[in-house]
């Protein structure tokens, strides 16, 4: 099993429409969780992380992390064609989450269509 | 804030050749950086963990002595890729953490290395 799971897509979403991206974990025990997004030959960008359970919201992007089945998710509202790009998962699987280097899922390539 | 830089953008060298990339940290201390490695349509693969001061911590299969990590000060870590091959060629980006207990980790831009 891997450590951070990933759907690789691609999944289409018509413009406007909500995108609904998921991740799941297998250490029960992580603490910290992030979604990066990659666009085509560029490297990541952090644009969400989360650290309890529930919702966080910024802007146009909404980041559910429930732990107790092990599952993260990153909602993007009102997509854009500009939205397209690949979203990496990743997660700190370590009690000691200081610095400590994170577990990137392989991907959800996205694509808006207009 | 969290910005991290790396040089240079893109790099062409002959097989045979050593390439040093950096990677710098512009506006805030980076106790740990990382290096990965990203060939065309894949995902990032971890090559090494990298912290002030220490040797580098280096993921299975990577060769300690062929990618050559040094992180000298707070803010600059390098990666020399030594006798490079085209295998070698590939996409390497570094990313610095911030070194609390959030462990968020901000990535360079990447370096794009071709080995002829």
């Amino acid at each position: 099993q891997k450590e951070v799971e990933q759907n690789s897509g691609p999944l289409s979403v018509p413009e406007g429409a909500i995108a609904s991206l998921n991740c799941t974990y297998s250490d029960r025990g992580s603490q910290s969780f992030f979604w990066y997004r990659q666009y085509s030959g560029k490297s990541p960008e952090l644009i969400m992380s989360i650290y309890s359970n529930g919702d966080k919201e910024d802007g146009r992007f909404t980041a559910q992390l429930n732990k107790a089945s092990q599952y993260v998710s990153l909602l993007i509202r009102d997509s854009q064609p500009s939205d397209s790009a690949t979203y990496l998962c990743a997660v700190n699987p370590f009690r000691d989450s200081s610095a400590s280097k994170i577990i990137f899922g392989s991907g959800t390539r996205l694509s808006i269509r207009p | 804030g969290a910005v991290v830089s790396q040089h240079p953008s893109r790099v062409i060298c002959k097989s045979g050749t050593s390439v040093k990339i950096e990677c710098r940290s512009l506006d805030f201390q980076a106790t740990t950086m990382f290096w990965y490695r990203q060939f065309p349509k894949q995902s990032l693969m971890l090559m090494a963990t990298s912290n002030e001061g220490s040797k580098a911590t280096y993921e299975q299969g990577v060769e300690k002595d062929k990618f050559l990590i040094n992180h000298a000060s707070l803010t600059l870590s390098t990666l020399t890729v030594t006798s490079a091959h085209p295998e070698d060629s590939s996409f390497y980006i570094c990313s610095a953490a911030v070194g609390d207990s959030r462990s968020e980790q901000y990535f360079g831009p990447g370096t794009r290395l071709t080995v002829t």
